[in-house]
């Protein structure tokens, strides 16, 4: 099977512009996560999703917001980009619920606020 | 929230040295994963814990689930320049995983 991919894998962008970010699961898996992660922070958990359902939410403030579609392809979106929201933005696909199964995570997308 | 506290933060050894990471939360954990990431990479799935004092192999790599499922190790034997990377463990619960801050190995061969 073919891994989770991400895209895009790069993206540069400037503070109060928005972006969105597209994630296609391993097929099969109706489960997808997406987490942050910073050198200072480490890796934070955004959202799940599950069946077109968000059945789980970190603690990020409303300008991150995703969704999920019928086919289990996610997507993310950050409005009023911030410079702390430069990061490495990685998705992770599973069969069943986010936290009780394993994770399988897809490349990333490099995200550089300027 | 659920947190998880690894240590330590930093490893180096030398080719051939063992390696410990641990993994700590104060509340009971359902379940532990352990993951790496090698520079550059994505967190790549290694093992799942789930019951009570469990132990599980991976060749030169061993787990522990602790008896009060609230502490978790990954130890590794003879390490190896290709054991080089981040390692997080990351506690399960309903559907979403918490990880910890993970511990970043440096080896010299």
């Amino acid at each position: 099977k073919a891994g989770v991919t991400q895209t895009p894998r790069y993206l540069i962008k400037t503070r109060g512009q928005q972006v969105t970010l597209s994630c296609s699961p391993i097929s099969g898996h109706r489960s997808v996560s997406w987490y942050q992660q910073t050198p200072g922070q480490g890796l934070q958990f955004l959202f799940e999703y599950f069946s077109e359902t968000q059945r789980n939410k970190g603690n990020f403030p409303g300008r991150f917001s995703g969704r999920q579609f019928s086919n289990s392809r996610s997507e993310m979106n950050v409005s009023t980009l911030e410079l702390g929201d430069s990061a490495l933005y990685l998705c992770a696909s599973s069969e069943l619920a986010g936290g009780q199964d394993t994770q399988y995570f897809g490349p990333g997308t490099r995200l550089t606020v300027l | 929230g659920q947190q998880v506290m690894q240590i330590p933060q930093y490893q180096h050894v030398q080719e051939g040295e063992d390696f410990t990471t641990y993994c700590n939360s104060s509340t009971t954990l359902s379940n532990i994963q352990w993951y790496k990431q090698r520079p550059g990479g994505h967190p790549v799935f290694l093992i799942q814990l789930v019951k009570s004092g469990e132990v599980k192999k991976q060749k030169r790599l061993t787990f522990q689930f602790g008896e009060a499922k609230k502490n978790s190790s990954l130890h590794i034997t003879a390490t190896q320049t290709t054991d080089v990377g981040t390692y997080f463990c990351a506690a399960g619960s309903g559907s979403r995983l918490t990880f910890g801050e993970g511990t970043q190995l440096t080896v010299n061969p």
